[in-house]
């Protein structure tokens, strides 16, 4: 079955560069969306931006100016780069994979990565 | 984009009890709903999609049902594990968003 990990530094400071990478075992990216997720501490969910294993992206208007969603050269990995931090950006950052029903036509994520809490702090 | 408004923020519930979440979306979004459970330091987990279907290995206590901006996630008999947090979240289009979530607990 497929699993994914996020990976990458727990703390960064306002202004720098958040830079995650999703890990997938048990499966390649081909044939899917992948997303990336975020919640911040005691809050609701918030999604980022997805990519197609061609690289085709789509990022959440509220994020776009500052988000760069990547394909890793491995068929394994996929990443995100969020520019300009601040402590509004603190939050669990998951990684997910977009399922579509057999028609193409719906959506959910499924499975998810166990998630990572990245902190903005001076 | 789409907001999506859940109903209620919280809930003290006892095991076997019948508990009714709703999500409203602030336009038709058909059937392009799904459910999350999330239980506390763990991603989400997705119980139902296109608004009614169970997805594999959800217990059958959980059912769903609703099309256009309303949406309701029944649990027919509480069990222990099923204390936890709700999340509905529309994909039907981009940027998907999600409700603020229910907090299910114990009474």
């Amino acid at each position: 079955q497929v699993r994914l990990q996020e990976s990458g530094p727990r703390l960064i400071k306002p202004s720098e560069t958040l830079s995650l990478t999703c890990s997938v075992s048990g499966g390649s990216i081909s044939d899917y969306y992948w997303s990336w997720l975020r919640q911040p501490p005691g809050k609701g969910l918030e999604w980022i931006g997805h990519i197609y294993y061609t690289g085709r992206t789509n990022y959440s208007p509220s994020l776009k100016s500052r988000v760069t969603i990547s394909l890793g050269t491995s068929k394994k990995q996929f990443s995100l780069i969020l520019r300009s931090v601040t402590a509004a950006d603190t939050a669990v950052y998951y990684c997910a994979r977009d399922v579509e029903d057999y028609s193409g036509t719906y959506s959910w994520f499924a499975p998810w990565g166990q998630g990572t809490l990245v902190s903005v702090s001076s | 984009d789409i907001q999506m408004t859940q109903s209620p923020s919280s809930l003290s519930a006892s095991v076997g009890d019948r508990v009714t979440i709703t999500c409203r979306a602030t336009q038709n979004i058909h059937d392009y709903l799904n459910w999350y459970q999330q239980k506390p330091g763990k991603a989400p987990k997705v119980l139902i999609s296109v608004a009614s279907i169970l997805r594999s290995g959800v217990p059958s206590r959980f059912s769903a049902r609703g099309s256009g901006t309303e949406f309701t996630l029944t649990i027919s008999s509480l069990q222990p594990d099923d204390f936890a947090t709700y999340y509905c979240q529309q994909s039907y289009t981009t940027p998907y968003t999600f409700g603020q979530g229910t907090k299910l607990d114990i009474k």
